[in-house]
């Protein structure tokens, strides 16, 4: 398996400022995930991060607010753009080995927006 | 598109009970599910994945069943402990054995009481 870090693993910002989430992974891994989790929900996919070209979005989420960047195969960030309050939010980077295996998450990003 | 429906609420049982969890999905076949535990404040911990050929998996006292017919998966927690108190949720992979990408439902929360 594989040991994910993700940082910060907090913060409280400003309606309008952006923010990056950096995930850092202990071994080189394919696949590469960002999540967010509205409290007392489930994940919901933002979008994969691939290594050396743009971010593969999901229905609802647009580069322009997620902007990710994935420059080589153990690390990533996701920016939060432009935040308002319904940002407020966990927001989970994870990694797989395959297509058909598990996936490995970090502890989370617990952000607030005043 | 895809839906998946997990036990709306909380199931409380006595230590030392069987606890078992209900997945449900349609408008899907999906190549395989896995079951993830997610403790507060924690990101989800994989325990098991099943494929869509097999009937049944185990792993010490966890147990699950993928009945493809049914679309239903059912998970179960054997002689469960306080310690086995957490939220579980289900996933489907998003595309037939590709891209790795998944699914997860809203989860269920189990307590088990001393």
């Amino acid at each position: 398996s594989a040991v994910i870090s993700q940082k910060p693993s907090r913060d409280i910002c400003q309606r309008g400022t952006s923010l990056t989430i950096q995930c850092q992974v202990d071994s080189q891994v394919t696949m590469m995930f960002w999540y967010r989790q509205q409290p007392g929900q489930s994940l919901t996919l933002i979008a994969t991060a691939n290594q050396g070209s743009e971010a593969t979005y999901e229905s609802g989420f647009v580069i322009d607010k997620f902007p990710i960047s994935r420059p080589n195969l153990t690390f990533s960030t996701l920016t939060v753009s432009n935040m308002s309050p319904e940002d407020s939010s966990i927001y989970l980077c994870s990694v797989s080995l395959g297509s058909n295996q598990p996936q490995h998450f970090g502890d989370g990003t617990r952000l607030s927006i005043l | 598109s895809q839906k998946i429906e997990q036990n709306s609420e909380a199931l409380n049982i006595q230590e030392g009970k069987t606890a078992t969890l209900t997945c449900n999905y349609t408008n899907y076949s999906p190549a395989y599910l896995q079951w993830y535990r997610q403790d507060p404040g924690r990101g989800p911990v994989f325990l098991l994945l099943i494929r869509e050929n097999e009937k049944e998996k185990r792993k010490e006292r966890l147990k699950v069943t993928f009945d493809t017919t049914l679309k239903q998966s059912l998970f179960h927690i054997t002689a469960s402990q306080p310690a086995d108190s957490a939220t579980y949720l289900c996933a489907l992979d998003a595309f037939y054995n590709q891209g790795g990408k998944l699914i997860f439902g809203q989860g269920t929360e189990l307590s088990v009481k001393p």
